[in-house]
């Protein structure tokens, strides 16, 4: 149980577009979920927390006009990263709340723009 | 601030030795610590967490040593095979939900 699944898992854009990434909790509901930016052997930097039904709270240095949040229902959130450029290339993860059972990640999408 | 701060950054263990990893934590409002398995281009994968008022969890071969007075806990995984070969990342959060603060991450090698 507690599978959360992300799509895609890798894409390349032409810089100045705009890519969507789709998190799904597959057998749970989800009322709280996470992203992730993560560098080349690097740790894992919290983006923001999706929250259902209401606005995602970003963190500090995180523009939210350009990483759009979704989280219209209990087992989707979208990351849609607008106006891409060659910076914005890296490997975004997706992660849900457990109930219990603390955080389950997705599988990542690695973005890459040029 | 770096909240958690994880040791060694790289670790190389024969096949069959213990790999041992330590996290240190500032933040004394923390109360769950997990330790997550990222192989490359996957996302982590949960291995093992525990809770202040236990001092140690084991979970086959990966047991969490934890130590409150000092603030640090560390992972050891016993018998390391080639397959653990991973990154591995200490967190803590201030309740199993909230958001997670991430250690560094220690890079561990196993040779055959």
């Amino acid at each position: 149980g507690a599978v959360v699944s992300q799509h895609p898992s890798w894409v390349i854009c032409k810089s100045g577009t705009s890519v969507k990434i789709e998190c799904r909790s597959l057998d749970f509901q989800a009322t709280t979920m996470f992203w992730y930016r993560q560098f080349p052997k690097q740790s894992l930097m919290l983006m923001a927390t999706s929250n259902e039904g209401s606005k995602a709270t970003y963190e500090q240095g995180v523009e939210k006009d350009k990483f759009l949040i979704n989280h219209a229902s209990l087992t989707l959130s979208t990351l849609t990263v607008t106006s891409a450029h060659p910076e914005d290339s890296s490997f975004y993860i997706c992660s849900a709340r457990v109930s219990g059972q603390g955080e389950h990640f997705g599988s990542g999408t690695r973005l890459t723009v040029v | 601030q770096q909240q958690v701060k994880q040791s060694p950054q790289s670790l190389i263990v024969q096949k069959g030795g213990i790999s041992i990893i330590n996290c240190a934590y500032e933040n004394t409002a923390f109360d769950y610590f997990p330790w997550y398995q990222q192989f490359p281009g996957k996302g982590p994968a949960l291995l093992i967490a525990i809770r202040p008022d236990v001092s140690e969890k084991k979970e086959g071969r990966f047991t969490i040593s934890f130590n409150k007075s000092a603030k640090q806990f560390s992972l050891h995984i016993m018998d390391s095979q080639p397959g653990d070969s991973a990154t591995y990342f200490c967190a803590a959060s201030k309740a199993a939900g909230n958001k997670l603060t991430f250690g560094g991450g220690t890079r561990v090698l196993v040779k055959p």
